[in-house]
This record gives C-alpha cells, structure tokens and sequence, in this order.
C-alpha cells in the first residue's frame, strides 16, 4: 500500500460513532483554516473551512470548530461511516502563497 | 468534470537521471503549486506560480525545477541534484491566493529510485 500517512496519530471509531479530530495550529496570525481528507493513493479533498472571525463552521455531517486562545482546531464528523477511513490534516493560512499543513491523523471506523 | 490530472501515477528514477512530472488543470485556475508529501510530515512547498511565465520557490525548492508557460501546464522536473526524490509530489490550483479560498488537488505522483 501507500507509504503516506505512516507513523501518525490514530484515531479508531465504531461505525455510526461521533469523531473528533483535533489540531494545533502554530501561527498565531493564521486568519484561514482548511480541513482535508485524503485517501490511500489519492491527492487530498477539501471538506470544510473557517475563517478567524468565526469560531464554528458547519456542513453537512462535519463540524470545524475554531479556538484562537489556543490556537486549536478540530473536525467533528458525526455518525461515521466507512468511507470516513481516511487521513485527516488541517492547514493554516497567514496570508500571500504559503500553506502550513499539519502531518494528519488516521481515522480508522470499524463496522 | 474540472479537476487536476498528474501524471504518471508512479515514476521511478535512475541515479543521475532527471525525471518531469505532468501536472494539467481545466479549473481556469492562475495559480499553481507543487508539494512533496513524505511519511509522517505535513505537505511542504516545492514551487509555486501565481501567473503565467512567473514562479516562486517554496520552502524545498533546491534539487527541483518548474516552468510555466501555459496557465493549464505546470510541469515539475526532479533533477539529479536531489539526492533523496523518493515521495509522493502532489500538485494543487487555486484561482487566487490561496488565503481566500482552498487549493485543489490532483491524485499525485509517486517517485521511487532504482
């Protein structure tokens, strides 16, 4: 299989379960947050973002939920499903070009 | 469909060989990214290119070259002065900056030596 997400932080749920991944983020003057999933092989696909402003975003089944005191964000994917199983990683945005991507978690749901 | 296509999916190199990935978009998008992706570490920039014929190194440029002469095509060439290319490159658009809306990805290359 694909080397790519070797060595992260694992996260194992029950099918049907709630998930609640979590990421800290570095730069304090990060203004845009952006959630990805990316599956074995693939290039990774955007599921939700967030804008400083706001402290809780939601669409359809995920939840971001933004806290600038501590520099924190977290993805909550409520009743997961199979397909979920995926690499999870936020990213951070300051402003111009560059991109600050977290290394991800692994999200494994069991039937 | 509008999306981002690379290729190939897998590439090996020879040592002293020189190797150039294809990355095609149809989003209309005027920027364009590469990144290498290794295990356990987040994406890191290799180039990026806001505008036809102009292009940025990113954090990891050293031992890679790009060119941009068509808004669709930003073609990634690992040359022989990066001595550890085994990764997997992805490649990303955006129709702007990306702190305004997020970067879209193709499927990615993966790179191995011989």
């Amino acid at each position: 299989g694909e080397s790519v997400g070797l060595h992260l932080p694992t996260l194992s749920v029950q099918e049907g379960d709630n998930s609640i991944i979590n990421c800290a983020y570095s730069n304090s003057a990060s203004d845009y947050f952006i959630w990805y999933k990316q599956e074995s092989g693939k290039g990774p696909q955007f599921i939700i973002d967030i804008r400083s402003n706001m402290d809780k975003r939601q669409g359809q089944r995920v939840t971001v939920l933004l806290n600038k005191t501590v520099k924190h964000l977290s993805l909550q994917i409520a009743a997961t499903q199979p397909g979920d199983s995926a690499v999870y990683f936020c990213a951070e945005i300051a402003g111009g070009f560059k991109t600050i991507f977290g290394a991800g978690t692994r999200l494994f749901v069991k039937a | 469909d509008g999306g981002i296509t690379q290729s190939p999916k897998y590439l090996f190199r020879k040592e002293g060989q020189n190797v150039t990935l294809s990355c095609e978009q149809n989003l209309n998008h005027d920027a364009m990214y590469w990144y290498r992706q290794d295990p356990g570490q987040g994406l890191r920039l290799i180039y990026y290119s806001q505008i036809v014929n102009d292009f940025q190194k990113g954090d990891i440029a050293e031992g890679y070259s790009v060119s941009r002469e068509k808004k669709e095509s930003f073609p990634l060439t690992v040359t022989s002065a990066q001595k550890n290319p085994t990764a997997f490159y992805l490649c990303a658009s955006s129709m702007g900056s990306p702190s305004n809306q997020p970067q879209h990805f193709g499927d990615g290359t993966r790179l191995s030596i011989l």
